[in-house]
């Protein structure tokens, strides 16, 4: 099974900071890596397929970059509707596991 | 608009059965595989199981495997988990989610709100 590491765990920021979260693979997946935001409360949505692919009617402040094993997901200025738990998943091959998050909280 | 209602959870004694249902609407349900995930609440989440359009093609998490089955009835814009043997750590709010299409492959466009689980004696 591909295992999914994220780093950091936990970050605070403040209104206005770019923020830059840090998924690996342990073997290589091309670019087939999602983003999911949870926000508290409720069920994940998707952010951004095919590792930098944002969904319609995602806010362009997010972006995502990698391939292979590493990839980042970034807020280049931080709101306080971005207080979420963003994950990381992998759809190269099944199992599709997620990452362990990354829990995002507004200074 | 999509939507996905997940039903069927609640308390079960260890080593018992349940079976949650997800109705979809606002789609044409029959066009995408469709995924179960679940989450401990405070915790991440996890990948169970994803089924084919047609129920054709199913796959499921090792920590599931031979005690859970997915399946799904396209006449009735449903999609099912049946979970058998449950365990402690089966503990969890259940999604259902949709893929971006026919095949599995993996990308969760939708999530429904989740049917909460309780295994405990």
């Amino acid at each position: 099974d591909i295992q999914m590491t994220q780093s950091p765990s936990f970050l605070s920021a403040s209104v206005g900071d770019r923020v830059t979260i840090t998924c690996r693979a342990s073997q290589g997946i091309d670019i087939y890596l999602t983003w999911y935001q949870q926000k508290p409360g409720e069920a994940p949505k998707l952010l951004m397929y095919a590792a930098s692919t944002l969904r319609s009617g995602v806010p362009s402040r997010f972006s995502g970059s990698g391939s292979g094993t590493d990839f980042t997901l970034t807020i280049s200025s931080l709101q306080p509707e971005d207080l979420a738990t963003y994950y990381c998943q992998q759809s190269f091959s099944p199992p599709f596991t997620f990452g362990p998050g990354t829990k995002v909280d507004i200074k | 608009e999509v939507q996905l209602v997940e039903s069927g959870g609640g308390l079960v004694q260890p080593g018992r059965s349940l079976r949650l249902s997800c109705a979809a609407s606002g789609f044409n349900f029959e066009d995408y595989a469709m995924h179960w995930v679940r989450q401990i609440p405070g915790k991440g989440l996890e990948w169970i199981s994803s089924i084919s359009w047609n129920g054709g093609i199913s796959d499921y998490a090792a920590s599931v495997k031979g005690r859970f089955t997915i399946s799904r009835d396209n006449a009735k814009n449903s999609l099912f988990l049946q979970m058998n043997s449950l365990r402690g750590d089966d503990m969890a709010l259940y999604y259902c989610a949709t893929d971006n299409g026919i095949t599995v492959a993996g990308r969760l466009d939708y999530w429904g709100q989740g049917t909460l689980v309780t295994v405990s004696s």
